[in-house]
C-alpha cells in the first residue's frame, strides 16, 4: 500500500532557532501534501496545502513566513518552523494524495512531535 | 464554512457492549473517512466511503454514510479493551480541490 514516511519522529529545539521536518512518499507520486498540526487531546487543523512546484496554499490564520513550506518533487514535501516558540510545540502531521494509489484518499505520515524549549 | 460534528466526544463502555459515534456535516459531500488514533501515534486509515448507502466492515467496527443526511456513523459491536482509541471522521472537501476536515474526534475506552 501507499507509504509516507516523515521525519524526524520528534525533535526538540530552542527558542529561536528553525526545525525542518520533511514527508515523503515512498511509493507513489504525490501530487498534492497537506500538513496538519495537532495540539494534546485536540484534533487535526489543516495548515496548508502544497502542489509539486506551485506556493502552497495556506489556511486562514497560518503564518506563511513562520511555516514555510516546500514541494520540490512528487516525493517530498518540507516544513520549516522558523523562529520556534514554545507555543509552536505540537504533533505536526503530514499527508499525501496523488498518482499510483490503489484507492481514493490520503496517506497519513507518522508525525512529528516538536518541542521547543 | 463546512462544520463537521462528531458525538460523543466521549465514550466510555464495557466491553462487549455495542456503540455508534455519529458524525454530522454541513456541506454536500460523497467521500468521507474514519480515522484511528492511538495515544503519540499518527492516523490510521479505517473506512474510506465513497458514495450514498455506502457501508463497510473491518472486526468489530462498521461504518455508513448517508449523503442526504449528512452523516456517517461508526458502529462498534461487542467492544474490546483493544479498540480503546480516538475516533476521527473527516469529510473531503472535492470542489476545494480536495481536502479534509476533521471532527473533533471521539475518544473511546473500553473498559474490561
Amino acid at each position: 500500500g501507499a507509504v509516507v514516511s516523515q521525519h524526524p519522529s520528534w525533535v526538540i529545539c530552542k527558542s529561536g532557532t528553525s526545525v525542518k521536518i520533511e514527508c515523503r512518499s515512498l511509493d507513489f507520486q504525490a501530487t498534492t501534501m497537506f500538513w496538519y498540526r495537532q495540539f494534546p487531546k485536540q484534533s487535526l487543523m489543516l495548515m496548508a496545502t502544497s502542489n509539486e512546484g506551485s506556493k502552497a496554499t495556506y489556511e486562514q490564520g497560518v503564518e506563511k513566513d513562520k511555516f514555510l513550506i516546500n514541494h520540490a518533487s512528487l516525493t517530498l514535501s518540507t516544513l520549516t518552523v522558523t523562529s520556534a516558540h514554545p507555543e509552536d510545540s505540537s504533533f505536526y502531521i503530514c499527508s499525501a494524495s496523488g498518482q499510483g494509489r490503489s484507492n481514493y484518499g490520503y496517506t497519513f505520515g507518522s508525525g512529528t512531535r516538536l518541542t521547543v524549549v | 464554512e463546512l462544520k463537521v460534528e462528531q458525538n460523543p466526544l466521549f465514550l466510555s463502555m464495557q466491553e462487549g457492549k455495542n456503540y455508534t459515534i455519529y458524525c454530522n456535516y454541513s456541506t454536500t459531500s460523497d467521500r468521507l473517512y474514519w480515522y484511528r488514533q492511538d495515544p503519540g501515534k499518527s492516523l490510521e486509515s479505517l473506512f474510506v466511503l465513497l458514495s450514498n448507502g455506502a457501508v463497510k466492515q473491518e472486526g468489530r467496527l462498521m461504518a455508513s454514510l448517508d449523503t442526504k443526511a449528512r452523516l456517517s456513523t461508526l458502529h462498534i459491536t461487542a467492544a474490546v479493551h483493544d479498540l480503546s482509541a480516538t475516533y476521527f471522521c473527516a469529510v473531503d472537501l472535492m470542489e476545494y480541490g480536495n481536502k479534509l476536515v476533521f471532527g473533533a474526534g471521539t475518544i473511546l475506552r473500553v473498559k474490561s
